[in-house]
């Protein structure tokens, strides 16, 4: 099976642009995390979509959202981009609707200018 | 604020040693434990779970998990070169949809 894909690997942006960012989960499952990782926070949970619903979410501002197609594809979204954004964000599937053990896909590292 | 408490490290042992991790966790209602394995520059590796108290064993990893004590940790027997990583501990929260991270514990292991 193949793992879970994240799009773009790389992206550098300047401050107050948005950005989208893709993943698509491990075929057959339904439930997709995303993280941020910085060096300082190290990962913090952002949100959990499973079959279109946003079920959970972290402690970070509105300016971060998600959402997730009937695929189970998922995007986040970013606007108003901060320099403290920078990160490497990390999407992760899961095949139980329960929660259970997350798969991380490669993750996109954003460069905030 | 629910939190999950590692030694950041480094933790420096020889080739063919036992590296022992640990981990604390906040929230009682916390039900299921990760260990995962992150490389310099890679995503998260998801090395064991375990959910009931003891010990489970899987290869040269042992992991323990005490709930009684909010405590979780990581045995790595016959330690090689190649086990060098940050090891990230994480738990479910009680809603079981997202995992709380501690920042991780480097492990240096020397040939």
């Amino acid at each position: 099976k193949a793992g879970v894909t994240q799009t773009p690997r790389y992206l550098i942006k300047t401050r107050g642009q948005q950005v989208t960012l893709s993943c698509s989960p491990i075929s057959g499952h339904r439930s997709v995390s995303w993280y941020q990782q910085t060096p300082g926070q190290g990962l913090q949970f952002l949100f959990e979509y499973f079959s279109e619903t946003q079920r959970n979410k972290g402690n970070f501002p509105g300016r971060f959202s998600g959402r997730q197609f009937s695929n189970s594809r998922s995007e986040m979204n970013v606007s108003t981009l901060e320099l403290g954004d920078s990160a490497l964000y990390l999407c992760a599937s899961s095949p139980s609707e329960a929660g259970g053990t997350q798969y991380f896909g490669p993750g996109t590292r954003l460069t905030v200018l | 604020q629910k939190e999950v408490e590692q030694n950041s490290g480094p933790l420096s042992v020889p080739e063919g040693a036992i590296a022992s991790l640990n981990c604390t966790y906040s929230d009682r209602g916390s039900q299921s434990f990760f260990w995962y394995r992150q490389y310099s520059g890679k995503s998260p590796e998801l090395i064991m779970s375990i959910y009931s108290n003891g010990d489970k064993e899987d290869g040269r990893f042992t992991a323990q998990l005490n709930k009684a004590s909010q405590y979780v940790s990581l045995l790595i027997r016959d330690s090689q070169p190649s086990d060098s990583a940050t090891y990230l501990c994480a738990a479910e929260t009680q809603a079981g949809t997202a995992l709380i991270f501690g920042k991780g514990t480097t492990l240096s292991v020397s040939s």
